[in-house]
């Protein structure tokens, strides 16, 4: 059964300060990754989604990356922005159907 | 605005009440998922449509929880003799074949 597991939980960060999200995953043989922002009692919003053929992905001053052989993926979001506080959230496709798996996120607060 | 929508975005319900709420998909995505998130956790799946069809229901979906999509356009998702245990957030998302998933707001359902 896949687990994903995402570390730290919390992690608080001055303004400017790049980020490094952690996203852990047990079983390699994934169909995709993606990662998510979620706002407090909001939906989430797509940041990057990454193939499994692929090794990483870039937006603006987002960037993740992806190691299937090792199980992990990582987000970096670079000069961080008090506006970046949100959780964050890393999501396995399994399949092509879409079903995802979901880490239990980071939540994210970067202070001015 | 063409994004997921769902409706109501909370719902407050006493124990043994039935509950309904309704998705309504980005147009021209053929494929729908429903997840539930509790507090401080990720969403997790619990069912998915291409077109009409219901294709996988998860084990956290008992007989009390069904869902439909009539027509391969909107979902509605309903919950018989509410307990205290389905207090949470309650996600719609859908997609193309070969795209990311789109989420919309979420229905908070609180069960007294």
């Amino acid at each position: 059964k896949q687990e994903v597991t995402q570390i730290p939980a919390a992690l608080s960060v001055p303004e400017g300060e790049n980020l490094v999200l952690n996203c852990s995953f047990t079983d390699s043989a994934i169909y995709n990754l993606q990662w998510f922002r979620q706002d407090p009692g909001k939906g989430l919003t797509s940041l990057l989604l990454i193939q499994s053929s692929q090794r990483e992905q870039t937006s603006g001053r987002l960037n993740a990356s992806l190691d299937k052989s090792s199980g992990r993926s990582t987000l970096y979001i670079a000069a961080s922005q008090p506006g970046d506080s949100a959780t964050y959230l890393c999501a396995v496709g399994t399949d092509s159907w879409g079903k995802l798996q979901f880490g239990a996120g980071t939540q994210v607060v970067v202070t001015p | 605005d063409t994004g997921v929508s769902q409706d109501p975005r909370h719902k407050i319900t006493k124990r043994g009440q039935n509950v309904t709420f309704r998705c309504d998909p980005i147009s021209e995505h053929n494929r729908l998922y429903w997840y539930r998130q509790t507090l401080g956790q990720g969403p997790e799946f619990l069912t998915y449509f291409q077109n009409e069809a219901q294709l996988e229901k998860s084990r956290l979906l008992s007989d009390r929880f069904s869902a439909e999509r009539p027509k391969g356009s909107f979902s509605t998702l309903e919950i018989q003799r509410t307990e205290q245990g389905d207090s949470a957030m309650y996600l719609c998302a859908s997609r193309r074949v070969t795209d990311t998933q789109y989420f919309g707001p979420g229905t908070r359902l609180t069960v007294l």
